[in-house]
């Protein structure tokens, strides 16, 4: 089964600052998801990546793929405290269901 | 249609009762997904459904544990014989029929056994 690295488990920023989140797969990634959970609640889709070398933007975050499709990046810039939660990587190892990472659990500071 | 809902989103339960989970996904989706995450771990994979079929189920299934879809609608998720081990977060989530389409989750069931 896909195995999921997620770094840091979790961070804390100054609003307004950047923050990156890091996801490392144990296989080729056909799919690589990214999810935000508040505590306690489902998870809410940010974006999904394919191609290698892909990168998207939603507001103010942007997540990437890289060219060999083993790690994936989500990058949020001017953090506000609505960006703080738990966020999740998940992966589609070509079999419809998705494996994910334990989550980084990100905390924004006034 | 506003997503995927689950019913209740909050149970609690005595050890050794049976515990049955609603969920009801988004319309045109034929895949639906159950997921049980604990405190600090990402979702786990429990089972899935393409339409009413049950196409695989994890090892985390024990046979205490059943899911149906009847008519590939709405699914049910039952937990025979509740233990203490089963407290858990219990998310179920859809897509759409195409592959690498992304899934949508529901709010989830929090269910403590005590």
């Amino acid at each position: 089964s896909q195995e999921l690295e997620q770094s840091p488990q979790s961070l804390i920023v100054q609003e307004g600052k950047n923050l990156t989140i890091n996801c490392t797969s144990s296989k080729t990634l056909y799919g690589l998801y990214w999810y935000k959970q508040k505590y306690g609640e489902g998870l809410i889709f940010l974006m999904m990546l394919q191609k290698g070398g892909e990168e998207k933007s939603h507001e103010k975050i942007t997540a990437k793929l890289d060219e060999k499709k083993q790690q994936s990046s989500l990058h949020i810039t001017a953090s506000q405290p609505s960006h703080a939660g738990i966020y999740l990587c998940g992966a589609d190892s070509n079999d419809y269901k998705l494996s994910f990472g334990a989550g980084t659990t990100v905390t924004v500071r006034a | 249609d506003t997503g995927v809902s689950q019913d209740p989103r909050h149970k609690i339960t005595k050890r050794g009762q049976n515990v049955t989970f609603r969920c009801d996904p988004i319309s045109e989706h034929n895949r639906l997904y159950w997921y049980r995450q604990t405190l600090g771990q990402g979702p786990e994979f429990l089972t899935y459904f393409q339409n009413e079929a049950q196409l695989e189920k994890s090892r985390l299934l024990s046979d205490r544990f059943s899911a149906e879809r009847p008519k590939g609608s709405f699914s049910t998720l039952e937990i025979q014989r509740t233990e203490q081990g089963d407290s858990a977060m219990y998310l179920c989530a859809s897509s759409g029929g195409t592959f690498n389409t992304e899934a949508f989750f529901g709010q989830g069931t929090r269910l403590t056994v005590v």
